[in-house]
């Protein structure tokens, strides 16, 4: 499985700041994913972060309020725009494996203020 | 939508006894079902998974069981051990690498 790490691992942010997350692979992938984890829910997708082209984003979320960036196929980053305390989450990104399983980052806890 | 449920936030167990984790589901276009552990301050860790054509997976202490006309899947483990404390979350896939739906999640506490 790849080894992924995220930065920040967690941050406090006030309201209407924005927020980078950026997500490092260990290894070329070709398939790369954002989810959102609100407290007590399930894991959320965000978008499809498509190196080379547009992310894919899920019904609800928009590029304006999440854009994303993927300059490589290790690489990618989220930013959470015009932060609120709604946004306040855990971000995590992921990857696809050998078969359908993706393997996740650790994680970056947001709390908006 | 909720598409993949699992309706019980927590469960505790004796060290040694079994754990069954439950998973509903509604979406019949799913064919890929996956378990994964959380660990605090972790990203979730796959676990095991089953594919729609199998009715059982197991993996040392872990079996997984889906019941297709129930729409319905479990985890089994067994024996329990302290360490596999954690929150497990149930995923399926309708066959599309980001089509994947997760539950809420159930909160094992195995007791020593």
């Amino acid at each position: 499985s790849a080894v992924i790490s995220q930065k920040p691992s967690r941050d406090i942010c006030q309201r209407g700041t924005s927020l980078t997350i950026q997500c490092q692979v260990d290894s070329q992938v070709t398939m790369m994913f954002w989810y959102r984890q609100q407290p007590g829910q399930s894991l959320t997708l965000i978008a499809t972060a498509n190196q080379g082209s547009e992310a894919t984003y899920e019904s609800g979320f928009v590029i304006d309020k999440f854009p994303i960036s993927r300059p490589n196929l290790t690489f990618s980053t989220l930013t959470v725009s015009n932060m609120s305390p709604e946004d306040s989450s855990i971000y995590l990104c992921s990857v696809v494996g050998t078969g359908i399983e993706q393997y996740f980052g650790p994680g970056t806890r947001l709390t908006v203020t | 939508d909720q598409q993949v449920k699992q309706n019980s936030p927590s469960l505790s167990v004796q060290e040694g006894r079994i754990s069954i984790l439950n998973c509903d589901y509604t979406n019949s276009m799913f064919d890929y079902f996956l378990w994964y552990k959380k660990y605090p301050a972790e990203g979730p860790t796959f676990l095991i998974s089953i594919s729609s054509i199998k009715d059982k997976n197991e993996d040392g202490r872990f079996t997984v069981f889906l019941n297709k006309s129930a729409k319905h899947l479990s985890l089994h483990i067994v024996p329990s051990q302290p360490g596999d404390s954690a929150v497990y979350f149930c995923a399926a896939s309708a066959g599309n690498n980001n089509d994947m739906r997760f539950g809420a999640g159930t909160r094992l506490t195995v007791k020593p």
